[in-house]
């Protein structure tokens, strides 16, 4: 089962900046938290990550709870290509698998919808 | 780089043929390759694991002979939906990672089944 609870969807405006929240509370000392995006029809795609400190890169930022038991997906400017499903997954290091790859549980995700 | 290719991206195949879904790693070498399926306004579902020249590990309630999966190499898996009824029908996605915890998951662009 996913650990993680997010809103189901949201809504922005282009060029506006986009906060998109992820509650963890049960997240392990060892877990990564982790940002996948899916487009429409699309395979999923990285968005960011991170494990105490706050992340940036280009594409997002990513603010962590000082208990870490949320975090925020941060957009800075939404465009219209950022319209897309976003899953906020923690990276369970305990349940690697034969091969030492642990396996990416995907939860609901938040569906966020950019208005022009 | 860390690019997967998946292929066929539509396939619309008679119910009781057995359907082929390739997942290749281009530029690195996969020790696992997972398996989702994905029905419509619903979350991926992890199917199986796949460890390069190990028999795949399945979820729970995923039919093993139904869904045959093969990672003969480090850049190459392939699922083969055999028998495929109507409810066979969605969107499957294959994901590759490198292994271990420095290494992320990239994932292919989805496969659309339609067994008519």
């Amino acid at each position: 089962d996913a650990k993680t609870t997010q809103p189901n969807s949201m809504e922005s405006n282009e060029e506006e900046p986009v906060h998109l929240p992820c509650n963890h509370s049960t997240i392990s000392g060892t877990d990564y938290i982790h940002w996948y995006r899916q487009l429409p029809s699309q395979g999923p795609e990285y968005v960011i990550h991170g494990l105490t400190s706050n992340v940036n890169n280009r594409m997002a930022s990513l603010a962590i709870a000082e208990d870490r038991k949320s975090s925020t997906l941060i957009l800075h400017r939404a465009t219209l290509r950022d319209a897309a499903v976003y899953y906020c997954i923690l990276r369970d290091f305990g349940a690697i698998t034969q091969g030492g790859s642990e396996k990416l549980v995907f939860g609901k995700g938040t569906k966020l919808t950019v208005n022009p | 780089g860390a690019v997967v290719s998946q292929h066929p991206s539509r396939v619309i195949c008679k119910s009781g043929t057995s359907v082929k879904i390739e997942c290749r790693s281009l530029d690195f070498q996969a020790t696992t390759m997972f398996w989702y399926r994905q029905f419509p306004k619903k979350s991926l579902m992890l199917m199986a694991t796949s460890n390069e020249g190990s028999k795949a590990t399945y979820e729970q309630g995923v039919e093993k002979d139904k869904f045959l999966i093969n990672h003969a190499s480090l850049t190459l898996s392939t699922l083969t939906v055999t028998s495929a009824h109507p409810e066979d029908s969605s969107f499957y996605i294959c994901s590759a990672t490198r292994g271990g915890r420095l290494y992320g998951y990239t994932f292919g662009s989805g496969t659309r089944l339609t067994v008519v």
